[in-house]
């Protein structure tokens, strides 16, 4: 089994409907993160945990929310989607006493029509 | 706010042939990472560069920052198919609790 596992790997949703992308891991990490990839743009954060009592917004939070259920579990909720929110959304986590690395799940691809 | 450039934004080229991917910025850097993604998964970490001139290996793939800590490049000799993928530089900061800023990335294809 991956480190660390993203659900659904692919949606396709309609405009305003709800979205959660949900995330767990295996590794232990404390920290987690939810990043969206658009082409030509890289990866951007979108929101960011340091344990589960310690949620932050990212550079553009903006139309989603996090839910840090468990040290290993952390969704991310488009509360009313909008087709500009297609895309790939990526979840990763790292150890904040171990390296400075990232470890991503596999993706999350997210289509808004 | 730093943005992190890299350049070429493309490149094809053709099995055995060698090629060099820069990171750029306007700001120096703390530290930076280079990360590998195929297509599918999410990006891999290659390597990070810390101390400005240095010079890491890894196989055929040659990474370097440069002695100001503005850029970076990557170098990769007698490119395989198994080299194709979106290569990614970021950098580590501190104004989000020592979170990573990515830049857009290479995408690179091998043709065999």
């Amino acid at each position: 089994d991956a480190d660390v596992t993203q659900t659904p790997r692919n949606r396709i949703t309609k405009t305003g409907k709800r979205i959660m992308l949900e995330c767990s891991q295996t590794k232990g990490h404390d920290r987690m993160y939810w990043y969206r990839q658009d082409p030509g743009l890289g990866l951007r954060l979108i929101y960011y945990s340091f344990d589960v009592k310690d949620i932050n917004k990212g550079e553009i939070s903006d139309g989603y929310s996090v839910s840090r259920q468990a040290q290993a579990k952390f969704s991310l909720s488009l509360e009313s989607a909008i087709p500009n929110q297609t895309a790939l959304y990526f979840c990763a986590t790292r150890h904040s006493s171990g390296a400075n690395v990232l470890t991503f799940g596999a993706g999350s691809r997210l289509t808004v029509l | 706010t730093q943005l992190l450039e890299q350049s070429p934004q493309f490149l094809s080229i053709q099995e055995g042939e060698n090629l060099t991917v820069y990171c750029n910025s306007s700001s120096v850097f703390s530290s930076l990472q280079w990360y590998r993604q195929e297509p599918g998964e999410g990006p891999v970490l290659l390597v990070t560069v810390v101390t400005g001139g240095e010079v890491k290996k890894l196989k055929r793939l040659t990474f370097q920052f440069g002695d100001a800590r503005k850029d970076s490049s990557l170098h990769i000799t007698a490119a395989q198919p198994g080299d194709t993928g979106l290569y990614l530089c970021a950098e580590s900061r501190d104004n989000y609790g020592q979170n990573f800023v990515f830049g857009p990335g290479t995408r690179l294809s091998v043709l065999p």
